[in-house]
């Protein structure tokens, strides 16, 4: 059975940095690409970023990029992202999400998220 | 990049009609378009993709359908169950960028 579990959210300041983590398991997490999508409270789905199945590939939002790295460890089945210089509008639940299939357009799994607050 | 522009925003219904779901791109997709149900406190959940295959455990009574600029969702004898926020979704070839709809509140 498909699992994927978020942590490191929380109540961050500013200027500050996290790393989010999404542990997976009941699958072969090596040969799935992964991201991490976003969503305010009480509004609609943001993609955030995408890396590849063996982490040679990364792609990111326009919205976060330079500021946000995706990455992943497969010897640990786990995957993150680090957030730096926060601001308010990184306020949101992250979720991270499989992709359907190698190099596929869609996510078929979802983990329950872990929420960000920006707040001083 | 490609924009989804989702209609209608709410819709309410009762259990036993139908109902239909559009999702507008800027340009043509294909039929390449997932569809997604959320429910409050909950992740999205797949029910759509390529246009018209049903996700796993997704019954006979959601129908995709569609190509090019316009995609719907159809959900036949609508059931308690199916209430949520439905969102439409869509990756562009390249770079890869995987754009969601603003999303239409079903309401049973």
């Amino acid at each position: 059975q498909v699992h994927l579990v978020e942590s490191g959210g929380g109540v961050v300041q500013p200027g500050t940095s996290l790393r989010l983590s999404c542990m997976a398991s009941g699958f072969d997490f090596k040969t799935y690409g992964m991201s991490w999508v976003r969503q305010v409270p009480g509004k609609g789905l943001e993609w955030v970023a995408v890396i590849w199945f063996d982490g040679n590939q990364k792609y990111y939002a326009d919205s976060v990029k330079g500021r946000f790295t995706i990455s992943r460890d497969n010897s640990k089945d786990t995957l993150y992202l680090e957030v730096n210089s926060v601001s308010a509008d990184d306020t949101a639940v992250y979720f991270c999400a499989r992709e359907k299939e190698a190099g596929g357009n869609y996510f078929d799994f979802w983990g329950q998220g872990t929420p960000v607050t920006v707040s001083s | 990049e490609i924009v989804l522009t989702q209609s209608p925003v709410t819709l309410s219904s009762s259990p036993g009609d139908t109902v239909t779901l559009s999702c507008r791109a800027s340009q043509s997709i294909s039929h390449y378009l997932a569809w997604y149900q959320q429910k409050p406190g909950q992740p999205p959940r797949l029910v759509m993709y390529d246009g018209s295959q049903r996700a796993t455990g997704i019954p006979a009574r959601f129908t995709g359908s569609g190509s090019g600029t316009d995609l719907f969702l159809t959900i036949n004898s609508l059931e308690p169950d199916d209430f949520g926020v439905y969102y439409c979704q869509h990756r562009g070839s390249w770079p890869p960028r995987y754009t969601f709809g603003q999303g239409t509140n079903l309401q049973i």
